[in-house]
């Protein structure tokens, strides 16, 4: 594999299941974060992780929950959603957390919450 | 507050024809300007970045984008569009924190035969 994967790609859940999404990288880079991208809207930055430590939480509801266990992998739990939260969640990684530094998306998944 | 406005939410060009995307930002300083691209069922692919120095940035694919400070503009153009290039294209710059980007809305590209 190589660059940044996510599992899975299309996810349908109820408003009352738990999932969790999954993004792996194989840069070597320290940077990882979730957008939300909705029709319509522009992206939304929703966390970033820094060397596993969390930097920035941008408002996002409690009903997301990140985690970073090591450089490599970012999660993104799910529980008790909402038919607006539907949309494609891109998870990116760069070298560093600096602007300069080139991201990289990994496909995305798509959710749809019933 | 840093902030970019894509004008455009749709174009349609002819296969071989030029094109221009709009892209306006808002900014404290020199601002840090990115082009994006999302093919469908796909991430976001960096085309270009202008960080400073010359003020007409090349990319790839044959992309490029020129930074106009009196305009508030970092327009994307490309000579000739293939068929390829339809997609969805974005324009960033970093947030306040320097932690990350804000994108714009984008805009669609349809290529015409």
């Amino acid at each position: 594999e190589t660059g940044v994967t996510q599992t899975p790609r299309h996810l349908v859940m109820g408003m009352t299941n738990k999932k969790s999404l999954k993004c792996e990288q194989h840069l070597g880079h320290n940077a990882m974060y979730w957008y939300k991208q909705s029709a319509k809207k522009p992206l939304e930055l929703m966390f970033v992780y820094s060397l596993e430590e969390r930097v920035e939480n941008n408002s996002v509801p409690s009903r997301f929950s990140p985690e970073c266990p090591n450089s490599s992998h970012l999660f993104l739990h799910l529980h008790t959603l909402q038919p607006e939260d539907s949309a494609l969640y891109l998870c990116a990684s760069s070298q560093g957390i600096d602007t300069y530094n080139e991201q990289f998306f990994g496909p995305g998944t798509r959710l749809t919450v019933l | 507050a840093q902030s970019v406005t894509q004008p455009d939410i749709h174009i349609t060009v002819s296969e071989g024809a030029s094109l221009e995307l709009r892209c306006n930002y808002s900014y404290g300083a020199t601002p840090y300007l990115f082009w994006y691209v999302q093919s469908p069922g796909q991430g976001l692919q960096l085309l270009l970045k202008y960080f400073s120095g010359d003020t007409l940035v090349q990319g790839i694919k044959g992309f490029e984008a020129e930074f106009k400070r009196s305009q508030s503009s970092f327009n994307l153009r490309k000579p000739s569009v293939h068929w390829s290039d339809a997609a969805e294209y974005f324009c960033a710059v970093p947030n306040q924190a320097g932690t990350a980007l804000i994108f714009g809305k984008g805009t669609t590209l349809s290529v015409s035969s």
